[in-house]
Order: C-alpha cells, then structure tokens, then sequence
C-alpha cells in the first residue's frame, strides 16, 4: 500500500518567515495530493490540494508544489503569521475509491 | 448549515467493554471513514463506507466494527475495549463516488480513554 513520509515533524518559525513542509509517497499511481490544516481541539481541515496532472498551486500565502518523478511534494507557508500555528498533515491518494494515506504530522509553531 | 458530528466529545471506559463512538453528517454524503489519531503516527485508517450496507477494513481495523444502515451515520464499535485503543478518533465524509477525487471533511474528534 501507500506510504506516505513527512517531515520535519516540529517546525518554529518567526512571523513573517516563510515554513515549509515536505512529504515523500511510495506509491507511483497516486495522484491526489491534499494538505490538512488541524488546530487545538478540532479535526482537520483541507487548506489546499494539488493533482497529479499540475506541477505547482497557490493561493494566497501558501503554495504546494509536486515532483512526480521524485515522489514529493512540498508545502509552502509565506509571510507567517501566529494563526498558521497548528499541525499541518500532507496525504496522498490513487483515487477511486478516495481511501487516503496521510503523513504523520508536522506541528509548525509562528513565535510572534 | 450541513456539518458532521461526533459523541461523545470524551469517554472513560475500562478494558473489555464494548464501546460505540457514534458519526453523524448531514452532508449527504456517501463516503464516510474512521481515523484514529496517536501521536508520532498520524491519522490511521480504521474502517470506511461507500454507501448503506457498504463497509470496508481500513490499516488498523482489528478490535473495531461499523455498520452503515443509513446515508446520515456511521457507528464504531469497540468490542471489547483494550488500553490500545486509548486514542483519539475522527470521522469523516466525502461528497462523491468511487473515480472522484474530493476533499474530506472531518468531525470535531471523540477522546476514548481505556483504563
């Protein structure tokens, strides 16, 4: 099955850096790649998401980008700000029948 | 407005009771899936339901059981309850059918302590 690695798994930044996050997946049919935003207490929640057909998405502050032949994808979060502090999962999916495989987590901190 | 819901929010249980976390959506949506969240490992999948009577096991289904008997919930169950399963677990949904690509949308968490 898939398996989907991220890394780092804690990350602090200044506000007003930038943070990025990247993940590696094993499987080559995966083509749905959608990053999770969780905050204190509540489930997570779809911030953005990128295909396998597309090299590079944004909106607003933050961007995904993919490398299909290397299996990786990267989150990046520009001008941080303290309400981008949470815990951010990447994931990864052949679709079909919409069963994802997530990373483990990387918990970003933006010190004011 | 539609939303997804969980109870309850938190639970104490003792090892070998039977538990059952309830998911309720009104979404509408046909796909609906359990996770289980501990630290250092992510969201873990549990079990998953494309539609009523449909269930399926997910990576880490031993211990646990669902049934779908209707659009709007989908029930996990504990069978016996083992310290193991001390986590915190989340239901999902999922708007389309199979060949779709669409985002999950994820309810509040129940908090399951086994003791």
């Amino acid at each position: 099955g898939e398996n989907v690695e991220q890394h780092p798994s804690t990350l602090s930044v200044q506000e007003g850096d930038s943070a990025v996050i990247k993940c590696t997946y094993s499987d080559s049919a995966s083509n749905y790649f959608p990053w999770y935003k969780q905050e204190l207490g509540k489930g997570p929640q779809l911030i953005i998401d990128i295909r396998s057909n597309v090299g590079e998405k944004k909106d607003q502050r933050i961007a995904v980008t993919l490398n299909k032949t290397a299996k990786h994808f990267s989150l990046h979060i520009t001008e941080t700000q303290p309400e981008d502090s949470a815990v951010y999962f990447c994931a990864a999916t052949t679709g079909g029948y919409q069963k994802v495989t997530f990373g483990t987590g990387t918990k970003l901190q933006v010190i004011p | 407005d539609a939303e997804i819901t969980q109870s309850p929010r938190h639970k104490i249980t003792e090892t070998g009771r039977q538990v059952t976390l309830a998911c309720h959506q009104t979404w509408n949506h046909n796909n609906m899936f359990w996770y289980r969240q501990d630290l250092g490992h992510g969201l873990r999948l549990i079990h998953y339901s494309y539609g009523v009577h449909d269930t399926n096991k997910g990576e880490v289904s031993d211990g646990y059981s669902v049934s779908r008997s209707n659009t709007e919930d989908l029930p996990l169950t504990l069978e016996s309850a083992a310290s193991s399963q001390t986590s915190v677990y989340f239901c999902a949904s999922s708007e389309l059918g199979r060949g779709l690509l669409n985002e999950q949308f994820f309810g509040p968490g129940t908090r399951l302590t086994v003791l």
